[in-house]
């Protein structure tokens, strides 16, 4: 089975612009989150969707958002590039079993680098 | 969300085992105790989870307090490969799929 991919793996931008990035969760998997992992504040979670729906969200400003689509891909969209900005940034899917309550592993992708510049 | 307390790093010898403390004193009673590490380079692997019984399985064996307020993660037989961040995180089996990190303990494995 194919794991979480996510694309691109490596992004430069500059302050101002805007970016988007894509996660592909592993097939059956409904649960999508994004983690934010920066030398200073390490690994942050930053929000999770699950089908289609947003249900949770971290402490991060509304620059920060994201959608999934029906086939559980997952996009997130960061507007008004700042150089803080710049981190790695993780997607995890996770199997949830109906009724969206679980403790199953989460099961993460590579990153996309993303350096502001 | 309950906070977990890990030393910043260990360092171990090849083949040897290895012990990761956890402290979690303020568990809950619906909260699971899981370990994840990162090694270099990567996204963060799930690599085992428990309630309230020692747990093991391929990669490591967790071995949990009786009262919960703390946890051991043992690698049981280290190797180069085993040199990652280790966290210790609480999950609450009625929370959304949100892991909180903490800084986690890097683990030096000596050939």
């Amino acid at each position: 089975k194919a794991g979480v991919t996510q694309t691109p793996r490596y992004l430069i931008k500059t302050r101002g612009q805007q970016v988007t990035l894509s996660c592909s969760p592993i097939s059956g998997h409904r649960s999508v989150s994004w983690y934010q992992q920066t030398p200073g504040q390490g690994l942050q979670f930053l929000f999770e969707y699950f089908s289609e729906t947003q249900r949770n969200k971290g402490n991060f400003p509304g620059r920060f958002s994201g959608r999934q689509f029906s086939n559980s891909r997952s996009e997130m969209n960061v507007s008004t590039l700042e150089l803080g900005d710049s981190a790695l940034y993780l997607c995890a899917s996770s199997l949830v079993r109906s009724g969206g309550l679980s403790y199953n592993e989460q099961f993460f992708g590579p990153g996309t680098r993303l350096t502001v510049l | 969300d309950a906070k977990t307390t890990q030393p910043n790093s260990m360092e171990s010898n090849e083949e040897e085992p290895v012990h990761l403390p956890c402290n979690h004193s303020t568990i809950s009673g619906t909260d699971y105790i899981h370990w994840y590490r990162q090694l270099p380079s990567q996204g963060p692997e799930y690599v085992i989870h428990g309630l309230t019984s020692n747990v093991n399985n391929r990669m490591a064996s967790l071995a949990i307090a009786e009262d919960r307020k703390s946890s051991t993660l043992i690698l049981h037989r280290a190797t180069l490969r085993d040199a990652a961040v280790y966290y210790c995180i609480l999950r609450s089996i009625q929370g959304a799929q949100k892991l909180v990190f903490g800084q986690g303990t890097r683990l030096t494995i000596n050939p």
